[in-house]
């Protein structure tokens, strides 16, 4: 089946530790996203990537790095920046990041801070 | 500019119907809307696109006005399985990809 997942399903940091949220989709999508959703709220965009070895930074960068060595894969840094990471990780790929494609998002990663 | 959804909340009984609204302040090329259950991802539902152009699901239906920057989801004779928290996203292109502006939601609790 294809799909997008996303491991760690829940994930502790301590402080002053960096950690990387995995991303991995089998859809042979172009271009994937990662999300950022605090309670109650809706989801705000970390970075994007439109294609291998090239992204983008969202509306929240800040204390954040992704990488795009491969076009299945585009894994996220919470780095030691990041003073309040506690949140929702989504992350999201579309066919060709085209302004009519459809967003899929992955199940998720809870990061808490210990 | 993050668009603004209407109402925040709604309660309604199975069977009845609901309106969810999704204004924007910049102009609109495409709408996105999503479904999230408590502690899950979000479900693609609809998309609409300037001129008309639609795809979604069987059940659900939405409206876009690009004149009123606007986009409105209507859910009729509801059922359980629809609750959740809705989200429109509208969608801009920015060096070439798709960037989507989440609203906050609308919190939407069907009872029996």
């Amino acid at each position: 089946d294809g799909g997008i997942t996303q491991s760690p399903k829940y994930l502790f940091r301590k402080e002053g530790q960096n950690v990387t949220l995995s991303c991995e989709q089998n859809l042979n999508h172009d271009a994937m996203y990662w999300y950022r959703q605090d309670p109650g709220q809706g989801l705000r965009l970390i970075y994007y990537s439109q294609i291998v070895n090239d992204f983008q930074k969202g509306d929240i960068a800040e204390g954040y790095s992704v990488s795009r060595e491969k076009k299945e894969s585009f894994p996220l840094t919470v780095t030691s920046a990041q003073k309040n990471p506690t949140a929702f990780y989504l992350c999201a790929s579309s066919d060709t990041g085209s302004i009519r494609e459809t967003q899929y998002f992955g199940p998720g990663t809870r990061l808490l801070v210990l | 500019q993050q668009p603004v959804q209407s109402p925040q909340a709604v309660i309604l009984r199975e069977g009845e119907d609901a309106v969810i609204n999704c204004s924007s302040s910049k102009a609109l090329y495409s709408v996105h809307w999503y479904r999230q259950k408590h502690g899950e991802a979000p479900v693609f539902l609809m998309i609409l696109l300037k001129g008309g152009e639609q795809k979604g699901h069987e059940k659900i239906s939405a409206s876009f006005n690009e004149k009123k920057q606007q986009s409105s989801l209507y859910l009729t004779a509801s059922q359980l399985s629809y609750s959740g928290t809705y989200f429109c996203g509208t969608a801009s292109l920015v060096q070439g990809a798709q960037k989507l502006v989440f609203g906050q939601g609308t919190r939407l609790t069907i009872n029996p």
